[in-house]
């Protein structure tokens, strides 16, 4: 199983500034990897996938890097809307699994 | 616009069973997979499996193998998760979610969620 492996836990942004968000895998995904924003009390919702394709409808703001295991989410000035936790997930092998979350606060 | 209803909470005793529904619009039902996602509290999101709504193939994690059953009925355009044996641990947020064949291909990530159903498992 691939592990996915997310830092920092926590991440404290002032509006305005980048935010850098890491995602780890145990073994090589390739560039199946996708990310997901998650508000309180909502669904997820598709940001990035194939590391770094934005979803449709999905701010230029945030942009997706990375191959392999090292993999990166940059949403380049946080607006109050960002304030969420970020999900990554690999979709290269079997089971799909996902990395344990950034909450994005504001500072 | 497309949309995945799920079913109302549901509270559950230890060892029995829940069945969940997912109901899809604005989009053919028939085309795309449906995958299964729970998130206990505090914990990671954790995928339990997938079915194609258009063959009824599925594939199940190996942690859930032995007690979900995910199936379809494609009149209703519905999928369903249904989890036995349920244990104070099975408490959680259940998702369903699509996968959305791209050019003649799944790719295993999820561009639309419903909303979620809270399963409580508890004596």
């Amino acid at each position: 199983e691939r592990v996915m492996t997310q830092s920092p836990a926590t991440l404290s942004v002032s509006p305005g500034e980048r935010a850098t968000l890491s995602c780890r895998a145990s073994q090589s995904v390739s560039t199946n990897l996708a990310w997901y924003q998650q508000k309180p009390g909502q669904a997820p919702r598709l940001l990035i996938y194939g590391a770094s394709t934005r979803a449709t409808g999905i701010p230029a703001r945030f942009s997706g890097s990375g191959s392999g295991t090292e993999f990166t989410l940059t949403i380049s000035s946080l607006q109050s809307e960002d304030f969420a936790v970020y999900h990554c997930q690999q979709y290269n092998n079997w089971p799909l699994t996902f990395g344990g979350g950034t909450k994005v606060e504001i500072k | 616009q497309v949309q995945l209803v799920q079913s109302g909470a549901e509270v559950k005793k230890p060892g029995a069973s829940v069945k969940i529904s997912c109901k899809a619009s604005g989009y053919t039902f028939t085309s795309d997979l449906i995958h299964w996602v729970r998130q206990a509290p505090g914990q990671r999101l954790e995928w339990m499996g997938w079915i194609n709504a258009g063959n009824g193939n599925t594939k199940y994690s190996q942690k859930f193998q032995d007690r979900v059953t995910i199936t379809r009925d494609t009149s209703a355009s519905s999928a369903y998760m249904e989890l036995s044996g349920l244990r104070s641990e099975d408490t959680a947020v259940y998702y369903c979610a699509r996968d959305k064949k791209v050019e003649g291909y799944y790719y295993y990530y999820m561009d639309v969620w419903g909303k979620g159903t809270t399963v409580t498992v508890s004596s």
